[in-house]
Order: structure tokens, then C-alpha cells, then sequence
């Protein structure tokens, strides 16, 4: 089945060590996006790309960074994780078709920091 | 901010109706008016969406009020499996891509 798919489900790290996150799609979406989730609030998003075009929302900070070597992959760095980063990172993909798009998630990635 | 206004909470028994209602009451004429849900743990996962005429899916109805200030969301024949965070998002294809979330409805399916 096409999906979102995210790696690992479950992330530890400590206070400033860099981490990556993956995620990656066999939907064929031009457009993928990276949310963070905090306990009990709504997702928030971080970015996304259009094909190969960037698009940062402006109040993401920048200790978090996105590559997307191709239309299938997407990571997620951040570069010297907080304690206030400890959260759920979602990847999204949609393809825009018309004048809608339809976002399908992933299952997420749990970052604890300590 | 999010455009929309849910209850937070809703309870329904398990093999009844689920019927979750939103407002959006400064919806623009380009807004779809989207449902997504959340199960604990687990991404978001699109239910169904729609612009003024009422959509019907293998998970879901969506009822939109003529006026489109308002919609609900009915699940016909809710299950245990059903419970989880629903959120109701207005969007624009112009929004730079951003789904504005609100805070959502906790729905509880009980049996």
C-alpha cells in the first residue's frame, strides 16, 4: 500500500547532540511537510517543500532544518536539540491537484531529549 | 488562529451515530472545509473534506449548512475504534499550504 512512512517511531537523544529524523513516501506527492506536535496541543508546522522549493514558516526556529534529496525522502536535523523540543514530528505529503491537496501523515516520530 | 469553533468533548455510544458538529462561521468562498482525526499516538488521518455540497466516503458523512458557516461530521455506526481527537480545518488553497489547526473535539465511543 502507498504510504508515509517515518524512521525511527521512537527517538532518544541528549541535550545538544544532533539528530535526524526521516521520513519518506511511495504516494508520488510534489509536497512534503514537517509538523511538531507537543503534548495535548495541535500539530504545528516547522516547513515544507514544494518539488524542491523551501518553505519556512517563519516562526520555526532555526536549530531545525530540512533537506529533501529527492521526491521520496525528506529529513527533519536538528541541529542542538532543547529539553523544549521534546515532541512528536510528524511528515505530511500531498499533491496538489487543482484547486485542492489532501495531506496524508505518517505515524509520527517521538523525540525524547535529555 | 484557527477559523473554526468545535465542542471540546463528546461522548456516543458504541453502534449509534456520531454527529460532530462545527462552526465556521467566517468561512471564505475558496475555503474546503476539511475533517481530519487523531487517534492517541498516532498521526493525524484525513477523513474527508468538501466545499459546499454535501461528501460522503467509506468513513464518513459531511453535512454542510447552505450558508457554509457551519458543517457537521457524521460517523454512521461508531465504533470503540472510533475514538479519537477530531479536528475541523478551513482551508484555502492560497494559504501557503498551512492547515490551521484548532484545539479539536475529543469524541469517546462507549460501549
Amino acid at each position: 500500500d502507498a504510504m508515509v512512512i517515518q524512521n525511527p517511531r521512537y527517538q532518544v537523544t541528549q541535550f545538544g547532540k544532533p539528530v535526524t529524523l526521516s521520513c519518506s513516501q511511495t504516494l508520488n506527492h510534489n509536497v512534503m511537510y514537517w509538523y511538531q506536535q507537543k503534548s495535548s496541543q495541535a500539530p504545528k508546522l516547522l516547513f515544507h517543500y514544494y518539488d524542491k522549493d523551501f518553505n519556512n514558516e517563519a516562526d520555526t526556529p532555526d536549530n531545525f532544518q530540512s533537506r529533501r534529496p529527492n521526491t521520496s525522502f525528506c529529513f527533519l536535523d536538528i541541529r542542538s536539540p532543547g529539553l523544549g523540543d521534546a515532541a512528536m514530528y510528524l511528515c505530511a505529503t500531498s499533491r496538489v491537484e487543482g484547486n485542492t491537496d489532501t495531506q496524508y501523515f505518517g505515524p509520527g516520530t517521538r523525540l525524547t531529549v535529555l | 488562529d484557527a477559523k473554526t469553533t468545535q465542542p471540546p468533548s463528546m461522548d456516543c455510544a458504541e453502534g449509534r451515530a456520531a454527529n460532530l458538529p462545527c462552526n465556521h462561521s467566517t468561512i471564505s468562498g475558496n475555503e474546503y472545509v476539511y475533517w481530519y482525526r487523531q487517534i492517541h499516538s498516532q498521526g493525524p488521518q484525513y477523513i474527508i473534506h468538501g466545499l459546499k455540497n454535501n461528501e460522503t466516503n467509506e468513513m464518513a458523512s459531511l453535512i454542510i449548512t447552505e450558508d457554509r458557516k457551519s458543517s457537521t461530521l457524521i460517523l454512521p455506526h461508531a465504533t470503540l475504534r472510533d475514538t479519537a481527537v477530531y479536528y475541523c480545518i478551513v482551508r484555502a488553497m492560497d494559504s501557503n499550504y498551512q492547515l490551521i489547526w484548532g484545539a479539536g473535539t475529543k469524541l469517546i465511543i462507549k460501549p
